[in-house]
């Protein structure tokens, strides 16, 4: 079964609004991963959190983490163009197992100049 | 210090056809990993290999495709007899440990297209 769900599916903000992305999850998890996708490219990857921390930063980045909601949400401040990208959450679950990295959907988001 | 490494970028084959497509995973690193990106989807698992193993086939059709990771030379995805709904990109990515516990780096990904 699919687990990160990202939500909303598509976010279009001015440059230097922030930009707030959701994902839910089904299981217990070991880590919860954030990567970017430019069109036509592979996945960058930008944060990984595990189950044991709340929040952890990165330049601009900041990603939460709920385990008793299980969800997670990516705030990226001060957004800009370079910024448009579609972003995954990615799940590893708790005891390894099948499937590994688990990916959702994704969030296209859209930085308008 | 390359990053991943996927070719061909593109890949145009006829129905029936066979596709192979090559990974080479970042210096140093022995465990790959196969995903299938659908447009507007996310990434599905498809295979977990090391040197000489598979660790994990658990995403890989049971016909048609095969992967491998050979002692020396790159990761191979094979797909044989290609039909319309396998086109799709194709993203190999690596790791220095085993399973999912730190990050993947990934490559360019490889665009099979079936006509």
């Amino acid at each position: 079964s699919q687990q990160g769900e990202e939500d909303p599916q598509a976010l279009s903000i001015q440059e230097g609004e922030n930009a707030t992305m959701n994902c839910s999850y089904k299981t217990s998890i070991n880590n919860l991963q954030w990567y970017r996708q430019n069109s036509g490219r592979g996945l960058v990857h930008l944060i990984l959190i595990r189950s044991n921390e709340r929040e952890k930063h990165s330049g601009r980045l900041r990603v939460t983490l709920d385990t008793s909601k299980k969800s997670s949400s990516l705030l990226i401040t001060a957004s800009r163009a370079a910024d448009t990208a579609s972003y995954f959450c990615a799940t590893v679950p708790s005891g390894g197992g099948a499937d590994g990295l688990t990916f959702g959907k994704g969030t296209h988001l859209i930085i308008q100049p | 210090n390359a990053g991943v490494m996927q070719n061909p970028r593109h890949l145009v084959r006829r129905r029936g056809q066979e596709a192979r497509l090559r990974c080479s995973p970042m210096k140093g690193h022995s465990h790959v990993y196969w995903y299938r990106q659908l447009p507007e989807e996310g990434l599905k698992f498809m295979v977990y290999l090391q040197k000489e193993n598979i660790i994990d086939e658990s995403g890989m059709p049971k016909e048609r495709f095969s992967a491998e990771f050979p002692k020396e030379g790159p990761s191979i995805l094979r797909i044989q007899q290609v039909v319309r709904g396998d086109s799709a990109a194709y993203f190999c990515a690596s790791s220095g440990t085993a399973g999912w516990v730190e990050k993947l780096f990934f490559g360019s990904g490889t665009q099979l297209s079936v006509l």
